[in-house]
């Protein structure tokens, strides 16, 4: 079965631009969270999608949004970048939405904004 | 705030040798827990996990233990080894709470 899959796997942005990434999950999984990663900090949650709706956010700013489609493939986009949101983006998936759903994560996408 | 930390930003450990990579977690809800590895330019890939009705759980060379008292759990690495290096996370959740991360420890194996 294949894994989480993440496109692109790099990308480089200047700041006032947008961004937009996309995730397909394990094959069966129906949620989808997003997590931001920089260095010295743990992951940062951003938000989880479960059968197309928002089921949690994080504490990111507006800039930050998501969707997720019929087929449980999930994008985020982010606005009017910063420098500051140069990191690591991962997805991950699991079976359900809720408690002890093992999350399995993808390889990441690396932001780089100039 | 809920918070999951780590002791040690970085652990080194002579190759052969056990590794123990501790966690605290402050939400006492937290039924759930997870242990994950993160390899370099890779997403991280999960462990172990163990449900706060057990205080140990075995996998192949990986043991977690779970203090629930002190809202404490371990990794432990038996005769580590290279491939052993990596960032380790813990993560809890707690009833349909998302998943929290810790910082992650460092492990750097000396061969």
């Amino acid at each position: 079965k294949a894994g989480v899959t993440q496109t692109p796997r790099y990308l480089i942005k200047t700041r006032g631009q947008q961004v937009t990434l996309s995730c397909s999950p394990i094959s069966g999984h129906r949620s989808v969270s997003w997590y931001q990663q920089t260095p010295g900090q743990g992951l940062q949650f951003l938000f989880e999608y479960f059968s197309e709706t928002q089921r949690n956010k994080g504490n990111f700013p507006g800039r930050f949004s998501g969707r997720q489609f019929s087929n449980s493939r999930s994008e985020m986009n982010v606005s009017t970048l910063e420098l500051g949101d140069s990191a690591l983006y991962l997805c991950a998936s699991s079976l359900v939405s809720g408690a002890e759903e093992t999350q399995y994560f993808g390889p990441g996408t690396r932001l780089l904004v100039l | 705030g809920e918070s999951v930390g780590l002791h040690l930003p970085t652990l080194s450990v002579q190759e052969g040798d056990n590794s123990i990579i501790n966690c605290a977690y402050s939400n006492s809800a937290s039924d759930y827990f997870i242990w994950y590895k993160q390899e370099s330019g890779k997403g991280p890939q999960f462990i172990i996990d163990i449900r706060s009705n057990m205080d140990k759980r075995q996998g192949q060379r990986v043991t977690v233990l779970l203090n629930k008292t002190v809202k404490h759990l371990s990794l432990q690495i038996a005769a580590t080894q290279p491939g052993d290096s990596a960032v380790y996370f813990c993560a809890s959740q707690g009833g349909y709470q998302k998943v929290t991360f810790g910082t992650g420890t460092k492990l750097q194996v000396i061969p």
